[in-house]
């Protein structure tokens, strides 16, 4: 039973413009929220996260949006640069459970020159 | 600061293999995660050290999955016997405290692949 959901496993978007990454979460005890960026043969590596106490987090060109009603995030990336072409996991940690980190399937963004 | 080291980085098997990763964690971390992600689908949690110690072991998927961390250094996983569903990649992860705001810093992984 996936409990953080990515529908898209692909998304393309020309270099310049907005990349939006959408994420959906089913379980109600998450409070901590993560995104992680994977490169080919590499390990993920943690690009940025928001507690549930906030609806905004930003950092560069990065931001992420959390509608906790919606149980739903989403990472925007502005402008998107061909080097942000990766595979990005959302993830996140239950209350009582803070080590264990919950991924989602992962989208593969592709930035277009 | 070396990162976390996975060794080997692809291993092929037979069904019925047995089959040995290791991790070693970066210096000082006394936290070490296993995780695995089968067949492009979640990133899975495995199981969580804290030295030598077994925190939780919550997600690994049955007994033919053995972990250890003598000494709380270096990790292994041993699958005895392997089979075709145990094929994914085994991702390392280490971080120096616990908690909520901890980052992990994961290795490049081991892609297991069981014929």
């Amino acid at each position: 039973d996936q409990q953080v959901k990515q529908n898209s496993p692909s998304l393309s978007v020309q270099e310049g413009r907005i990349s939006i990454l959408n994420c959906d979460y089913t379980n109600s005890m998450f409070d901590y929220f993560l995104w992680y960026k994977k490169y080919p043969a590499e390990g993920p590596t943690f690009l940025i996260s928001i507690s549930s106490i906030k609806d905004k987090n930003e950092d560069g060109r990065f931001t992420v949006f959390l509608n906790k009603s919606a149980k739903h995030l989403s990472l925007h990336i502005v402008p998107s640069q061909p080097g942000d072409s990766a595979v990005y996991f959302c993830a996140a940690r239950e209350m009582t459970s803070y080590d264990k980190v919950i991924f989602g399937p992962g989208t593969s963004l592709s930035v277009i020159p | 600061e070396a990162g976390v080291t996975q060794f080997p980085s692809h291993s092929v098997i037979e069904k019925g293999q047995t089959v040995t990763l290791r991790c070693d964690p970066i210096s000082g971390h006394d936290n070490l995660y296993w995780y695995r992600r089968v067949m492009g689908k979640e990133i899975k949690f495995l199981l969580h050290f804290v030295k030598e110690s077994k925190q939780d072991e919550s997600g690994m998927p049955n007994n033919r999955f053995l972990a250890e961390r003598t000494g709380g250094t270096y990790s292994t996983l041993k699958v005895q016997p392997a089979e075709l569903e145990d094929s994914g990649v085994y991702f390392c992860a280490s971080s120096q405290l616990p908690g909520a705001n901890n980052e992990q810093f994961f290795g490049p992984g081991t892609r297991l692949t069981v014929l």
